[in-house]
């Protein structure tokens, strides 16, 4: 049984720019949410997805959006990077409705 | 909303210490209720969780905590630290959102630091 997989581990971006992040679901799960984890705090659901669908969301803008594939992996995408989105994102998948989840490694984002 | 709230950002004990992780949530209905630790430059890995059965529950690597509906607390314990122990731990709180879905909501989190 694999875990949750996110790529990349690190990267650094300038602000303005736009940033793709992957999470590779657990085998079996269905559901996938992100969590941003800025520094010294704890993290902060920004959206959930199930069946390729955005089924709830944070208080996160617009410019955070995502997707969902068939396999149940997922994207996090980030437009008009702020020095604010920097922050350790954390994927998570688990069976709807569980209420909890496994979580990846998470990929750590710097927006220079 | 529900909330969680974790008194102490910083806990500091010997090794072989008993330790004492404070949380208290707010939740208008019967919560589910997790803890996760948090290793640098790591994701999280699930300790135990609460979940309407016992209200003692044990975890991994010795942990456990108590549900206390009356204080609203569910605060994790071992009875003796280990150097190993060392991380950040985070206490959540599951929502049900009315749309179907859950989220957890994550107090801010302790840092543990185990001296020898």
């Amino acid at each position: 049984e694999t875990g949750v997989t996110q790529s990349p581990t690190h990267l650094i971006k300038t602000r303005g720019q736009q940033v793709t992040l992957r999470c590779s679901s657990q085998s079996g799960h269905n559901t996938v949410s992100w969590y941003q984890q800025a520094l010294g705090q704890g993290p902060q659901f920004i959206f959930q997805y199930y069946r390729e669908e955005e089924n709830g969301r944070g208080n996160f803008p617009p410019r955070f959006s995502g997707l969902q594939f068939p396999n149940y992996s997922s994207e996090l995408n980030v437009n008009a990077l702020e020095l604010d989105d920097s922050a350790l994102y954390l994927c998570a998948s688990s069976l709807a409705g569980q209420g909890t989840g496994t979580f990846g490694s998470g990929t750590r984002l710097t927006v220079v | 909303a529900q909330s969680v709230t974790q008194l102490g950002s910083h806990v500091s004990v010997s090794e072989g210490a008993l330790v004492l992780l404070r949380c208290n949530y707010s939740s208008s209905v019967p919560p589910y209720l997790f803890w996760y630790v948090q290793y640098p430059n790591q994701g999280l890995q699930l300790l135990l969780k609460y979940t309407s059965a016992a209200t003692l529950v044990k975890g991994i690597n010795g942990f456990e905590a108590e549900f206390k509906k009356s204080e609203t607390s569910f605060h994790l314990t071992k009875p003796s630290a280990h150097m190993s122990d060392a991380a950040e731990y985070f206490c959540a709180v599951s929502e049900f959102k009315n749309s179907g879905y859950s989220t957890l909501t994550f107090g801010k989190g302790t840092m543990l630091l185990v001296s020898p």
